[in-house]
């Protein structure tokens, strides 16, 4: 059971918008920088956003982040087939002095 | 470029000991703030992290987990070890390593990873 609750899975048609919720508390999220990831299966997980809502180079700005209090949000707009993938957000929790991951968002586009 | 390659054995067998070696490349470990740490995600579940050194030997370790695994680094070869003991069925999972760009702690995230390795833990 993750510290970090994400819902098991969202969907969305192509072309529509999604937003993936992470939920902490203070000693993580509350406090620290979330990042969000992207995992085909077979492959490496891949960074999406950091800092809260910072994309590397690479991503669309297809891709944002953002974050309130203890809990973030990761949102896709113009969804693609190729989107299709599990989402993991990360953060650091300063009480237990750990990374945590999220349980994961598996997403579909219908 | 940053890549970053995971090898060790692919079957284990129950209570032996299990390392690990991430070879990388594009990036030293003794930079200032740089790290690398080791995840894992155990078939058809999510994500979990394990380990995480830093450029000045720093070591942070999964509370859960923190009795069995060791950590270490060899800048010269840049390569990053991790072991870890009592081997179980349940901890059959692909390991990855990846690479924690310059940022002040306690920001910690994996910007480049590797391939990952399977393993399998049978007798």
């Amino acid at each position: 059971q993750s510290m970090l609750t994400q819902p098991p899975s969202v969907s969305a048609a192509p072309g529509q918008k999604v937003t993936i919720s992470c939920s902490g508390s203070s000693s993580n999220i509350g406090n620290n920088y979330v990042s969000w990831y992207q995992h085909l299966p077979g492959t490496a997980p891949k960074l999406l956003i950091y800092d809260n809502n910072k994309r590397p180079s690479e991503i669309p700005d297809r891709f944002s982040g953002s974050k309130s209090g203890t809990s973030a949000n990761l949102g896709i707009t113009g969804l693609q087939t190729g989107d299709e993938a599990d989402y993991y957000c990360g953060t650091w929790d300063s009480r237990l002095s750990a990374v945590l991951f999220g349980g994961g968002t598996k997403l579909t586009v219908l | 470029q940053i890549t970053l390659k995971e090898s060790g054995p692919t079957l284990v067998k129950p209570t032996q000991t299990l390392t690990l070696t991430c070879t990388f490349s594009g990036f030293s470990l003794s930079t200032f703030a740089v790290g690398v740490g080791w995840i894992r995600q155990p078939p058809g579940k999510a994500l979990e992290w394990l380990a995480l050194i830093y450029w000045n030997d720093d070591k942070r370790y999964s509370p859960s987990l923190k009795s069995r695994l060791t950590i270490t680094k060899d800048t010269s070869k840049n390569q990053v070890v991790l072991t870890m003991t009592n081997m179980d069925p349940v901890d059959t999972a692909t390991y990855y390593c990846a690479h924690r760009p310059r940022q002040l702690f306690p920001n910690n995230y994996f910007d480049y990873w590797g391939q990952g390795i399977l393993v399998t833990v049978s007798s």
